[in-house]
């Protein structure tokens, strides 16, 4: 069955300090993989996503992510967090359920920034 | 701006009562969602729609109705069959013309709790 981990529920890094974020998952063929970014109060914006070819993706706000098929993983990082970066980060994998296009999240990931 | 719209943002839900949660999109999407966010869970999918006047039920529609007769518009039911509806409600959509490889947009979001 698919499925996404987030090991990690909570993490604290200090501002200025590099961040990775890990998602692992379970998914009968190549994922389409995304990071999501949640503030508090607020929707999910799309931060990046993988579908095929180059496996280290770029997105916005200054994060990558990197495909690693052998791991079955699909890693967040920035070499340098802001303050702002304070949120609730999801990944998720599908499709799932043919043409539906439906999507499995994660349990979500919370990083606190220290000044 | 194309985007998803949300009403109301918070809303409070009396004992017995049924409560309806409103979603409009101006994107032209063809497929909307519906997912109950609670901590530590992540987004777990309610209902879905790929056209309208069609509608499928997610992973845990049970005490949840839907509706769709504008393309534009989702609206979500928490009836009084829902015994725990305290949550974060979050509306999404996609073009169902996409082949998994396009994000899922959302809305910021509904606070529903319990009087």
């Amino acid at each position: 069955a698919q499925s996404v981990t987030q090991p990690d529920i909570h993490i604290t890094v200090s501002e200025g300090a590099s961040l990775e974020l890990r998602c692992n998952y379970s998914y009968g063929a190549t994922p389409y993989l995304f990071w999501y970014v949640q503030s508090p109060g607020q929707g999910l914006q799309l931060l990046l996503k993988y579908f095929s070819g180059d496996t280290l993706v770029q997105g916005i706000k200054g994060f990558e992510a990197e495909f690693k098929r052998s791991q079955s993983s699909f890693n967040l990082r920035k070499p340098s967090v802001h303050w702002s970066d304070a949120a609730e980060y999801f990944c998720a994998v599908g499709p799932y359920g043919g043409a539906t296009n439906k999507l499995i999240f994660g349990t979500g990931t919370l990083l606190a920034v220290q000044p | 701006d194309g985007g998803i719209t949300q009403s109301p943002k918070y809303l409070f839900r009396k004992e017995g009562q049924n409560v309806t949660l409103s979603c409009e999109q101006n994107l032209n999407h063809d497929a909307m969602y519906w997912y109950r966010q609670d901590p530590g869970q992540g987004l777990r999918l309610i209902y879905y729609s790929q056209i309208v006047n069609d509608f499928q039920k997610g992973d845990i529609a049970e005490g949840y109705s839907v509706s769709r007769e504008k393309k534009e518009s989702f609206p979500l039911t928490v009836t009084s069959a829902q015994k725990n509806p305290t949550a974060f409600y979050l509306c999404a959509s996609i073009n169902a013309g996409a082949q998994g490889n396009q994000p899922q947009h959302f809305g910021d979001g509904t606070r529903l709790s319990i009087l």
